[in-house]
């Protein structure tokens, strides 16, 4: 098993610019979060995927969009980037089962840097 | 204020020693507790979870939740060099996948 897996590594855009980074879950696992984690910072929560529509969202702006395929993997889309956006992007995924409690299992993220 | 409070650090120990690190929060309805730890250039990797309130014990490491206190402690014994790493507390509400919510993340280093 891969685990969760993120593309790019890393990402160099300028503002304005849009970008797309993509994620696929770990074997069996059909909810996919997204995170992002500023230098220094905490993961600040951006949204929650599952059965391909978004369940959970955080404090970010509409620029910020996702999206979730048939076969759970995920893209995170960011418009209009700005300075700020420059972070490590973190993806992790989980399954949905009976248990209460749902380890959520994180990729090595895609760190992009907005110059 | 924000939900979460950790002290970033950082912290150096010598090996061998017990480190001690910990987050305070201020929303009650948290119920899940966890620890994570990140090595540079990593994703979060999950340690420890605990449920409302109580200890737990994992070899090495033992997670400390006071609820009326709303403070939660990571111990860790007989500190060894690959320790070193940054110790990310988060918290959740009670409920299928509920988003996580994170302290800034307390750098250690353990010494040799």
């Amino acid at each position: 098993d891969a685990g969760v897996t993120q593309s790019p590594t890393h990402l160099i855009k300028t503002r304005g610019q849009q970008v797309t980074l993509r994620c696929s879950p770990k074997s069996g696992h059909d909810t996919v979060s997204w995170y992002q984690q500023a230098l220094g910072q905490g993961p600040q929560f951006i949204f929650q995927y599952y059965e391909e529509e978004e369940r959970q969202r955080g404090n970010f702006p509409d620029r910020f969009s996702g999206h979730q395929f048939p076969n759970y993997s995920s893209e995170l889309n960011v418009n209009a980037l700005l300075l700020g956006d420059s972070a490590l992007y973190l993806c992790a995924s989980s399954p949905t089962s009976g248990g209460a409690f749902n380890e959520q299992f994180f990729g090595p993220g895609t760190r992009l840097t907005v110059l | 204020q924000k939900e979460v409070e950790q002290d970033p650090g950082p912290l150096s120990v010598p090996e061998g020693a017990i480190v001690s690190l910990n987050c305070t929060y201020s929303n009650s309805a948290f119920q899940y507790f966890m620890w994570y730890r990140q090595y540079s250039r990593k994703g979060p990797e999950l340690l420890m979870y605990t449920y409302s309130s109580g200890n737990k014990e994992d070899g090495r490491f033992t997670a400390q939740v006071d609820k009326s206190s709303k403070y939660i402690s990571l111990f860790i014994r007989d500190s060894q060099p690959s320790d070193s790493a940054t110790y990310l507390c988060a918290m959740s509400e009670a409920g299928n996948n509920r988003k996580l919510i994170w302290g800034l993340g307390t750098s250690l280093a353990v010494n040799p």
